[in-house]
């Protein structure tokens, strides 16, 4: 399988903290991507890394890729309680598939 | 604008019956997928189409079948439901193949 796997499982900071999650793959891709997951809902999209990049910003998320590693990073600076949620990377190959990893759940404590 | 609209939102159906996922998006996007998503495994994609008219299998297509008539619309067929199928499914689309998803609300399917 090319599903990323997420690191660590579980994540439970303060408020204010910075949270980071990994994600490793086992395959080349075209891109990364990195989705929320709030309790019983959909995933939204956060933010998209291609191959060729090796960091992207948007607001306080911070992604970082290393291709040579299979490994990418996703940084949520000055935490707060709405970021609790389920974090997933999904990888997407030329073979027109997305694949998801099992997800980092992260709890911020007021 | 709507997104990507999911119907039913829940279902129960008993072991061997069949029924239907709807998934429509209103946004012309080209590529369209449905995953399930079970506890400690993440979002597994079931098919996934990139445009109308074509379809192909994801990893795990066994028990379902799709369909892509109109760019618009893209349902999920259960032929035959097994208690395995029990999950959460989701349909998302993307403007074009490799873009960001959006996602709908999902369907929670037990089967019994």
């Amino acid at each position: 399988s090319q599903q990323g796997e997420e690191d660590p499982q579980a994540l439970s900071i303060q408020e204010g903290e910075n949270a980071t999650m990994n994600c490793s793959y086992k395959t080349s891709i075209n891109n990364l991507q990195w989705y929320r997951q709030n309790s019983g809902r959909g995933l939204v999209h956060l933010i998209l890394i291609r191959s060729n990049e090796r960091e992207k910003h948007s607001g306080r998320l911070r992604v970082t890729l290393d291709t040579s590693k299979k490994s990418s990073s996703l940084l949520i600076t000055a935490s707060r309680a709405a970021d609790t949620a389920s974090y997933f990377c999904a990888t997407y190959n030329n073979f027109n598939k997305f694949y998801f990893g099992s997800g980092t759940k992260l709890n911020v404590k007021p | 604008n709507a997104g990507v609209t999911q119907t039913p939102k829940f279902q129960v159906l008993k072991t061997g019956q069949s029924m239907t996922l709807q998934c429509a998006q209103d946004m012309n996007h080209e590529y369209m997928s449905w995953y399930r998503q079970d506890p400690g495994m993440g979002l597994r994609l079931i098919h996934y189409s990139v445009g109308a008219g074509i379809t192909d299998q994801g990893e795990v297509p066994n028990g379902y079948n799709v369909s892509r008539s109109t760019t618009e619309d893209f349902p999920l067929r259960l032929l035959s439901a097994a208690p395995s199928q029990t999950s959460v499914y989701f349909c998302a689309s993307s403007y074009g193949v490799g873009d960001g998803y959006t996602f709908g609300s999902g369907t929670r399917l037990t089967v019994v």
